[in-house]
């Protein structure tokens, strides 16, 4: 079965300081990957998604991710972070030819930025 | 505006008493799904549903209910709570399953005591 690791589950950082949010799937097999963010006491909404193509992936926001095949991975960077980018983000993955194709979800990471 | 309504935002409920929260999406979705999230573990899918009559158990089904009788409506149903079913859930739709953005309710807190 898929499974997603967010290796970090808190990143501190200071306001215009490059970050990277770390994700890992499991599976070698064909996949979408996704990234989202939820605010406080809102629910999730999309930053960005790897379908096919162009490894280096940019969303809103100024957020990009590279997908790495060979290493599994597909981390989000953000060159310079602003205060309102304190949030959690979630690494997504769903397989392309499962059974289901459903959403399987990273445990989160929560990014804080301080001033 | 194209969303996902969620209600009640809030919920606090005794053990044992049937419960129903709501979920509508306005944006023609085919695919529909329930998650909760607790601390330390992320979204765990609940239930999910490819189509109206057609639902399927998710990762973590055990003690819910779900229905599609329409294709706008997912309601999720917990028919006897119990502490355990303490959490924060979301309801999200897409276009089709896998490939295309998921879009999330505002989510709803739920306490059982």
């Amino acid at each position: 079965a898929q499974s997603v690791t967010q290796l970090d589950s808190q990143v501190p950082v200071f306001e215009e300081a490059p970050v990277e949010l770390r994700c890992n799937y499991s599976s070698s097999v064909s996949v979408y990957l996704f990234w989202y963010v939820q605010y406080p006491n809102q629910g999730l909404q999309l930053l960005l998604k790897y379908l096919s193509g162009s490894t280096l992936v940019k969303g809103i926001n100024g957020f990009e991710a590279e997908f790495n095949k060979s290493q599994t991975s597909f981390h989000l960077r953000k060159p310079s972070v602003h205060i309102s980018d304190t949030a959690e983000y979630f690494c997504a993955v769903s397989d392309r030819w499962g059974s289901q194709g459903n959403l399987i979800f990273g445990k989160g990471t929560k990014l804080s930025v301080k001033p | 505006e194209a969303q996902v309504t969620q209600n009640p935002r809030y919920l606090i409920t005794v053990t044992g008493k049937k419960l129903t929260v709501t979920c509508s999406q306005n944006m023609n979705h085919e695919y529909m799904s329930w998650y909760r999230q607790d601390p330390g573990l992320g979204l765990r899918q609940i239930y999910y549903s490819m189509n109206v009559e057609v639902t399927d158990k998710g990762d973590v089904p055990e003690g819910y209910k779900v229905s599609r009788k329409e294709k706008r409506n997912f309601p999720l149903i917990l028919e006897s709570p119990s502490p355990n079913q303490t959490s924060l859930y979301f309801c999200a739709s897409s276009l089709e399953q896998g490939a295309t953005e998921a879009f999330f309710g505002q989510g709803t807190r739920l306490t059982v005591v």
